[in-house]
């Protein structure tokens, strides 16, 4: 596979359930980022990592847990949510941060919590 | 405080036509990038084009070319003989120096009409 890929595509959960979101970037990236989209807002940054440390939190609630384990991987742990937080959750990865490192994105997790 | 403002929720353009897409922003910094990403009904943002706030000439790819005015801080996307395979939401983001991530607008949703 190429390219940065999500699993899975489409989940529904309960407030009280407890689920998973893969990322994988097949790109030799050095960093990872998740994105929340939500309708008619801008994407908001949630976590980035940069050689597998987290550098950034961006007043994330707890019930949002990344995890990340090697250079390749990004995982975001789900539990407890709230309707709220239904939306779109995008995965980039990039060679570098900042300023003429483009990230690339993988097709997003359509998250719907009932 | 870092600003994107896109002000065309959204636009229409006969097949084979060029369409302009306006963005502007908003930084004291001297050292930014920017960036344009089309995300179709798939959900998977696209990397399109990059300019950075140092570089003398507009940059292109493609179809793709970036109309930047620094003065005025726009940098907006000209999309030249527009495909129906064109029609899609068109982000525009920023980065500077020390940033670990974009800053997104709210995103235009281009039609291309046959």
């Amino acid at each position: 596979e190429t390219g940065v890929t999500q699993t899975p595509r489409h989940l529904v959960m309960g407030m009280t359930n407890k689920k998973s979101l893969k990322c994988e970037q097949h790109l030799g990236h050095n960093a990872m980022y998740w994105y929340k989209q939500s309708a008619k807002k801008p994407l908001e940054l949630m976590f980035v990592y940069s050689l597998e440390e987290r550098v950034e939190n961006n007043s994330v609630p707890s019930r949002f847990s990344p995890e990340c384990p090697n250079s390749s991987h990004l995982f975001l742990h789900l539990h407890t949510l709230q309707p709220e937080d239904s939306a779109l959750y995008l995965c980039a990865s990039s060679q570098g941060q900042g300023i003429g490192h483009e990230q690339y994105f993988g097709p997003g997790t359509r998250l719907t919590v009932t | 405080a870092q600003k994107i403002t896109q002000t065309q929720p959204g636009m229409f353009v006969q097949e084979k036509e060029a369409v302009t897409l306006d963005c502007t922003y908003d930084t004291s910094d001297q050292s930014y990038g920017l960036f344009w990403y089309k995300q179709p009904s798939s959900g998977e943002m696209i990397f399109l084009i990059y300019q950075g706030s140092y570089d003398e000439q507009n940059a292109t790819e493609g179809r793709y070319s970036l109309n930047f005015q620094k003065a005025r801080k726009s940098a907006n996307l000209v999309i030249s003989a527009s495909q129906l395979g064109d029609s899609a939401m068109y982000f525009c983001a920023m980065t500077q120096t020390g940033a670990n991530n974009l800053f997104f607008g709210t995103g235009t949703r281009l039609t291309v009409i046959p």
